[in-house]
């Protein structure tokens, strides 16, 4: 069975760093490009991020691009969010997805994990 | 950048009622479409990829069709676990999805 068990979610102050982890199991971790997709509280979904499966290639919303950085550690079944320059519209659920390449649709999602950025 | 725009934005129906809701693209572009239903504080759940293949475990009252500009998502007759929150999203050049549409009880 496909596990996506996100963390590192949390409250900060505007300007500040956090970062985001997900660990996957039950499936070819490095075989599978990975993704973050986010959520406000209350609204849609928004893609933020893609890495394929042995990171050469990345991309990102326009909304993150330049702050936040993405990668993956596959001995380690680990995919990671780097936010940088938090601002308060990045309030939202972030959920890690797993895809079959870097467009792709998301057949199994993490459960979420809230970030808050509030001064 | 491809753009979806979905209608409606909120959609009321009752148990038996065949629903259609719609997605509209900025670009024409074929194939690349899948269909999302969340629940609240749940992640969302993929329901059909590739405009028209069933994800495994999706009840058959679902369909998707289209291609070009618009896609359509149908639930033939709405049951109660129906009800819930529904996403469009392209990815034919990495990922957007649509503004979602609510369907509630009427």
């Amino acid at each position: 069975e496909v596990q996506l068990v996100d963390s590192g979610g949390g409250s900060v102050q505007p300007g500040r760093s956090l970062r985001l982890s997900c660990v996957g199991s039950g499936f070819p971790f490095d075989d599978s490009a990975m993704h973050w997709v986010r959520q406000p509280p209350g609204k849609g979904l928004e893609w933020v991020s893609g890495i394929s499966w042995n990171s050469a290639d990345t991309a990102y919303a326009d909304s993150v691009k330049g702050r936040f950085i993405i990668s993956r550690d596959n001995a380690k079944n680990s995919l990671y969010l780097q936010m940088n320059s938090l601002r308060v519209d990045d309030t939202a659920f972030y959920y890690c997805a797993k895809g079959t390449a870097m467009a792709a649709a998301f057949a199994d999602w993490g459960q979420g994990t809230l970030v808050t950025v509030s001064s | 950048d491809i753009q979806m725009t979905q209608s409606p934005s909120t959609l009321a129906a009752s148990v038996g009622d065949r629903v259609t809701i719609t997605c509209r693209a900025s670009q024409s572009f074929s194939t690349w479409l899948a269909w999302y239903q969340q629940k609240p504080g749940k992640a969302p759940r993929l329901l059909i990829y590739k405009t028209s293949t069933l994800e495994s475990g999706v009840p058959s009252r679902f369909s998707g069709s289209g291609s070009g500009t618009e896609f359509t998502l149908t639930i033939s007759s709405l049951q109660p676990d129906d009800f819930g929150t529904y996403y469009c999203q392209q990815y034919k050049r990495y990922s957007t999805f649509g503004q979602g549409t609510k369907v509630e009880m009427k």
